[in-house]
């Protein structure tokens, strides 16, 4: 069984611009959630879909987005990217919501120069 | 406020030898108590998930506890080996589909 991939692997991008980033979860699950890590904050949740629907979110601003399709791929957005948005950019998946286990992606790294 | 607490920040152990990490959380409501290992420029594998009424569950030489009455978990490592050296999270999941991580705990296996 093919585990979650993440794609890009590795993304360069300068301030202001936007960028997507994909993650095609484990066949059969259903739930996609979205992780940032950073040395100085360490793992921090951005969002759930399950279903296609967001079901929670964290403490992000309004630049940080995403959506899931009827494949259960999800992508994620950032707008107006700022130097402080380089970081690992996770991605796990999960059969039902997040409480079950979830199975981590490699993460996209974001660099914002 | 949620939040989960890891000691030490990093470790370093000879081979062979065991350690433990710890990790006191305030997580409420609260669900389960997981555990994840993560190597270098990897994602998180998740190593235990415990729940309120588990107190301890291993999973090869990692041994994970939890006291929900103090709050505390701790995950032991037993015989170490050089493929230990990684980042071990204590996770909190309250309920509410939301994880809470700490911070890590840095360990190092040296030969």
């Amino acid at each position: 069984k093919a585990g979650v991939t993440q794609t890009p692997r590795y993304l360069i991008k300068t301030r202001g611009q936007q960028v997507t980033l994909s993650c095609s979860p484990i066949s059969g699950h259903r739930s996609v959630s979205w992780y940032q890590q950073t040395p100085g904050q360490g793992l921090q949740f951005l969002f759930e879909y399950f279903s296609e629907t967001q079901r929670n979110k964290g403490n992000f601003p309004g630049r940080f987005s995403g959506r899931q399709f009827s494949n259960s791929r999800s992508e994620m957005n950032v707008s107006t990217l700022e130097l402080g948005d380089s970081a690992l950019y996770l991605c796990a998946s999960s059969v039902g919501q997040s409480y079950n286990e979830q199975f981590f992606g490699p993460g996209t790294r974001l660099t914002v120069l | 406020k949620n939040q989960v607490e890891q000691s030490p920040q990093s470790l370093i152990i000879l081979e062979g030898k065991n350690c433990t990490l710890q990790c006191n959380y305030t997580v409420s409501p609260f669900s389960n108590l997981r555990w994840y290992k993560q190597d270098t420029g990897r994602g998180p594998v998740s190593l235990t998930i415990m729940t309120f009424s588990e107190n301890t569950k291993s999973n090869g030489r990692y041994t994970a506890t939890l006291d929900a009455d103090t709050k505390q978990s701790s995950l032991h490592i037993t015989a170490s080996q050089l493929s230990d050296s990684a980042s071990y999270i204590c996770v909190g999941d309250n309920q509410g589909g939301k994880l809470i991580f700490g911070q890590g705990t840095e360990l190092s296996v040296k030969p």
